[in-house]
């Protein structure tokens, strides 16, 4: 199973808005609705941010959100803040008895 | 609370063997499985296998089968991951991962260990 793919950076300033995309296949990203994201500070246990597409876990702010067209899923952080500046990983669900395939991870810095 | 703690850095010759630990609280440990997700250094995540609540099932990444065993003791809710031979490519950070499963696979990780860095060098 291929990795899903991320692009290696994203940037920008407090207050605006990012998007990291993660292109996949019809396998897995454009064939379910189960597409996951995860936010990880170095040193740190990764935290889930998004699941099934768009759904945000408790406590996760509203300012993070997820969309999917197709093979490519998105997750957008809207107002950028400092400590949103980690890593940042997509996965899916690629089909019963398979344990799914991560993006390769995106370094989003705050400007 | 959930957590998952995992044991602390390792620092081991190639040819060794090495078991890290990942110890569950704050739920039923035999409710959910648990796994093991590698990052080799500058990479991204990898899923390197699951077992089931009561052990009665295992399931392995093609890359890791045969490289390492996955295994666990509900009496104290823990996960191990066990190498029986290391070698210098085993050099990463291991995660233990609670992994959601539905339609017989993995839909999503909602609870994440703090990482075990394991160093093999001669």
């Amino acid at each position: 199973q291929s990795a899903l793919t991320q692009p290696p950076s994203a940037s920008g300033s407090p207050g605006q808005s990012v998007t990291i995309s993660c292109t996949g296949s019809s396998s897995d990203v454009g064939g379910y609705d189960y597409v996951s994201w995860y936010q990880h500070h170095a040193g740190k246990a990764p935290k889930l941010m998004i699941y099934e597409v768009s759904k945000r876990p408790s406590g996760v702010p509203d300012r993070f959100s997820g969309s999917k067209s197709g093979n490519t899923a998105s997750l957008t952080v809207s107002g950028l803040q400092a400590e949103d500046e980690a890593d940042y990983y997509c996965s899916s669900y690629t089909g019963s008895n398979n344990l799914g395939v991560f993006g390769g991870g995106t370094k989003l810095t705050v400007l | 609370e959930v957590q998952l703690v995992q044991s602390g850095a390792e620092v081991k010759k190639p040819g060794e063997s090495l078991r890290i630990s990942c110890k569950a609280s704050g739920y039923t440990f035999t409710n959910y499985w648990i796994g093991w997700v590698r990052q080799m250094p500058g990479k991204g995540l990898e899923w390197m296998g699951i077992i089931s609540p009561d052990d009665s099932d295992k399931r392995y990444s093609p890359s890791f089968q045969g490289q390492v065993t996955i295994s666990a003791d509900k009496s104290i809710s823990t996960a191990y991951l066990q190498w029986s031979s290391l070698k210098a490519s085993d050099t990463a950070m291991y995660y233990c991962a609670r992994p959601i499963m539905l339609r017989g696979g993995i839909v999503w990780i909602d609870y994440w260990g703090q990482g075990t860095l394991a160093t093999v060098s001669s």
